[in-house]
């Protein structure tokens, strides 16, 4: 089966402070990709970082860390230095080969809230 | 720079009601989708295009239409409403899909109620 888990529902974190929100995957191909998107509460989808299956680095952007663990199929994205603007709704998703194009499948979603 | 953008942003349509969503690009992708997000749910594909004069269904593609005559837009048709499509509705696009890196650009939603 083709899936991702993100089984926290909701996390919370001070203001300036690191958090990891996890990402758990399945899938039996060896060619895939891993998103991260953050939607906050005004609705929109916005790209955070990417990281392939043959990538043997982590990922980095900015503040953003992509956790890539693939023995274990995680992919947990780190976000350090906690801001008051991070609080949103997180994403994880896989990209996977499918018929002519890359379907994209999303996990549940996490809610992160920054406290200051 | 719009980059993705959806119309109406809301819409309150009664079951047996059509209406159609627009949904507008300007970063000459070739690629564009249309998703539907449900609470507790992440985003699930109703129709995909490869490319202007094609159309592709995704998972959850009853009760809805696509066309995509111009390689910028990419409408989503309900012909006949009905209570379960309500939902917020994303459209995004993307550069060529053959590389997995290529991330999807989003719009910003439409929240669409059936009464």
């Amino acid at each position: 089966a083709q899936k991702i888990t993100q089984t926290q529902p909701g996390m919370f974190v001070q203001e300036k402070e690191a958090v990891t929100l996890d990402c758990t995957y399945d899938t039996s191909d060896q060619s895939y990709g891993l998103f991260w998107y953050k939607q906050p509460s005004s609705g929109e989808m916005i790209f955070l970082i990417y990281q392939g299956s043959y990538d043997e680095q982590n990922a980095t952007e900015g503040r953003y860390s992509l956790n890539f663990q693939k023995a274990r199929k995680s992919a947990n994205l780190v976000i350090s230095a906690s801001q008051l603007g991070d609080s949103a709704m997180y994403f994880c998703a896989m990209s996977l080969p499918s018929g002519g194009y890359n379907k994209l499948i999303f996990g549940a979603g996490t809610r992160l809230a920054v406290h200051p | 720079n719009a980059g993705v953008t959806q119309t109406p942003k809301f819409r309150v349509l009664k079951t047996g009601q059509s209406m159609t969503l627009l949904c507008a690009q300007d970063m000459n992708h070739e690629y564009m989708y249309w998703y539907r997000q449900d609470p507790g749910m992440g985003l699930r594909l109703i129709h995909y295009s490869v490319g202007e004069g094609t159309t592709a269904k995704g998972e959850v593609p009853d009760g809805y239409n696509v066309s995509r005559l111009k390689k910028q837009n990419f409408l989503l048709g309900l012909e006949s409403a009905a209570p379960s499509q309500t939902s917020v509705y994303f459209c995004a696009s993307s550069y060529r899909n053959d590389e997995l890196y290529q991330p999807q650009h989003f719009g910003d939603g439409t929240r669409l109620s059936i009464l």
